[in-house]
C-alpha cells in the first residue's frame, strides 16, 4: 500500500489529453515539492516534472504538472503511442520523525 | 553529460549481504547533490532505500534503515550499497541516481537486477 494513491491505468487515443493523479496529504505533498517519472517498458525512470511544474531540459512540453493542496496531478497532451508507460508520482513524507521519500504506487499510461 | 552505473552481483544468497556500487561519471560527486539508491521488485513500484552526501552525511528509509549502509567514496567518484540479511523480498531491479535530497531523483542508472535465492 503506497503512501501516494494513483489510479492504476488511464487510457486515451492518440492526438488526445490524460490525467494522471497523485493523492497524498498534508505531510507529504501538502507541504513538499512533487516529482514526476515516466518508465518506459524495460527501463529505468526518467524526470519528467520536478518541484511541482518544472519540466527538465529536454522533456516537451506537451508534460505538465501542477499541485493543489494534498494532490498533485501530471498532464500529457497530443498522445503519442511513444508515451505509453507507466508514470510514478514521488514526493517527501514527514509523518515519521526521520522523514521518508515516497513514490506512487503507479499508473500505466495505454494510448489506444 | 551525468551518467551512473550499477554494478555488483546478480544472485545472493538469503541471509547474505547483498552489496552494489555505482559509478558516476561526467560530475564530480564532490560537487554536490545526494546519491540515492532505490529499487523496483519485479512488476511492482518504486521504493528509495536511502541517499548520501559527498560528505558521508546519509538518509535511509525507515523500513530498511536497520539493514542498509551507503558509502561514497570520493576518489573513485562513486558511492556503494550494503543491505544485510536479505531475503527473497529484496530480489529487485536496483537503481541508483542523483538526489535532490529527496525532492527528485534525475538522472538514474540502467539499474541491475538482484535476485536473493539459494
Amino acid at each position: 500500500q503506497s503512501v501516494l494513491t494513483q489510479p492504476p491505468s488511464v487510457s486515451a487515443a492518440p492526438g488526445q489529453k490524460v490525467t494522471i493523479s497523485c493523492s497524498g496529504s498534508s505531510s507529504n505533498i501538502g507541504n513538499n515539492y512533487v516529482s514526476w517519472y515516466q518508465q518506459l517498458p524495460g527501463t529505468a525512470p526518467k524526470l519528467l516534472i520536478y518541484e511541482n511544474n518544472k519540466r527538465p531540459s529536454g522533456i516537451p512540453d506537451r508534460f505538465s504538472g501542477s499541485k493543489s493542496g494534498t494532490s498533485a496531478t501530471l498532464g500529457i497532451t497530443g498522445l503519442q503511442t511513444g508515451d505509453e508507460a507507466d508514470y510514478y508520482c514521488g514526493t517527501w513524507d514527514s509523518s515519521l520523525s526521520a522523514g521518508n521519500v515516497v513514490f506512487g504506487g503507479g499508473t500505466k499510461l495505454t494510448v489506444l | 553529460q551525468v551518467q551512473l552505473q550499477e554494478s555488483g552481483p546478480g544472485l545472493v544468497k538469503p541471509s547474505e549481504t547483498l552489496s552494489l556500487t555505482c559509478a558516476v561519471s561526467g560530475y564530480s560527486i564532490s560537487s554536490g547533490y545526494y546519491w540515492g539508491w532505490i529499487r523496483q521488485p519485479p512488476g511492482k513500484g518504486l521504493e528509495w532505500i536511502g541517499s548520501i552526501y559527498h560528505s558521508g552525511s546519509t538518509y535511509y528509509n525507515p523500513s530498511l534503515k536497520s539493514r542498509v549502509t551507503i558509502s561514497v567514496d570520493t576518489s573513485k567518484n562513486q558511492f556503494s550499497l550494503k543491505l544485510s540479511s536479505v531475503t527473497a523480498a529484496d530480489t529487485a531491479v536496483y537503481y541508483c541516481a542523483r538526489d535532490r535530497r529527496g525532492a527528485w531523483f534525475d538522472p538514474w542508472g540502467q539499474g541491475t537486477l538482484v535476485t536473493v535465492s539459494s
